[in-house]
């Protein structure tokens, strides 16, 4: 059971450059998360999705962007990079919103310089 | 605007001894309340959630709520250099936005 898998686990941008950073979940949970981790910093909400086809901005989304096609995917689109874009994400997905665990991908470490 | 407020650290306490930590919350509204433990360059990884008011044991950890004050706190009892982490504090108010995470205490266990 490989639970949450995100892609890439390291990757060095450019100012100006885009990438998506992919998230798979085969736990068929509704719930999925991106967080973002800065040093020394609890995790922040960019984006979640209640279901494919339904998302919506958490507290910091600016400058991403996501999309749920299906269950088990919840790509994470950066465009046109920034150096304060530079930090740890996450995905995580959960059966459902309350008094469940949420399941963490391993994360990317993004640079962007 | 909802907020988790931890103690940043680092908290040190030696091999074997009780090591506590706590946390408040803003949003009265939370319902539920969950303890992470994260070691560095890893992802968070659950501990326990708690939503009644009390204690709730499991092994050496005691999670700990108290609604009425907003606090929340988790006890890990024959501390071990293997539970030298961050502790994450976090709650859910039912929504679908999930989890509002606190900055997290650095614990380091002294053998």
């Amino acid at each position: 059971n490989a639970g949450v898998t995100q892609t890439p686990k390291f990757r060095i941008l450019k100012i100006g450059q885009s990438m998506t950073l992919q998230c798979t979940q085969d736990m068929n949970h509704n719930y999925m998360y991106w967080y973002r981790q800065d040093p020394g910093m609890g995790l922040k909400l960019i984006y979640y999705s209640v279901g494919a086809g339904i998302t919506d901005k958490g507290e910091v989304p600016n400058g991403y962007n996501v999309s749920r096609s299906t269950t088990e995917d919840f790509p994470l689109r950066l465009e046109l990079a920034a150096p304060s874009q530079t930090s740890v994400y996450f995905c995580a997905s959960s059966i459902a919103p309350l008094n469940t665990e949420a399941f963490f991908g391993q994360g990317t470490r993004l640079t962007v310089v | 605007q909802k907020e988790v407020e931890q103690n940043s650290g680092p908290l040190s306490v030696p091999e074997g001894a009780i090591a506590s930590l706590n946390c408040t919350y803003s949003d009265r509204g939370s319902q539920s309340f969950f303890w992470y433990r994260q070691y560095s360059g890893k992802s968070p990884e659950l501990i326990m959630f708690i939503y009644s008011n009390g204690d709730k044991e499991d092994g050496r950890f005691t999670a700990q709520l108290n609604k009425a004050s907003q606090y929340v706190s988790l006890l890990i009892r024959d501390s071990q250099p293997s539970d030298s982490a961050t502790y994450l504090c976090a709650c859910s108010g039912g929504g679908a936005d999930g989890l509002t995470f606190g900055k997290g205490t650095h614990l380091i266990i002294q053998p």
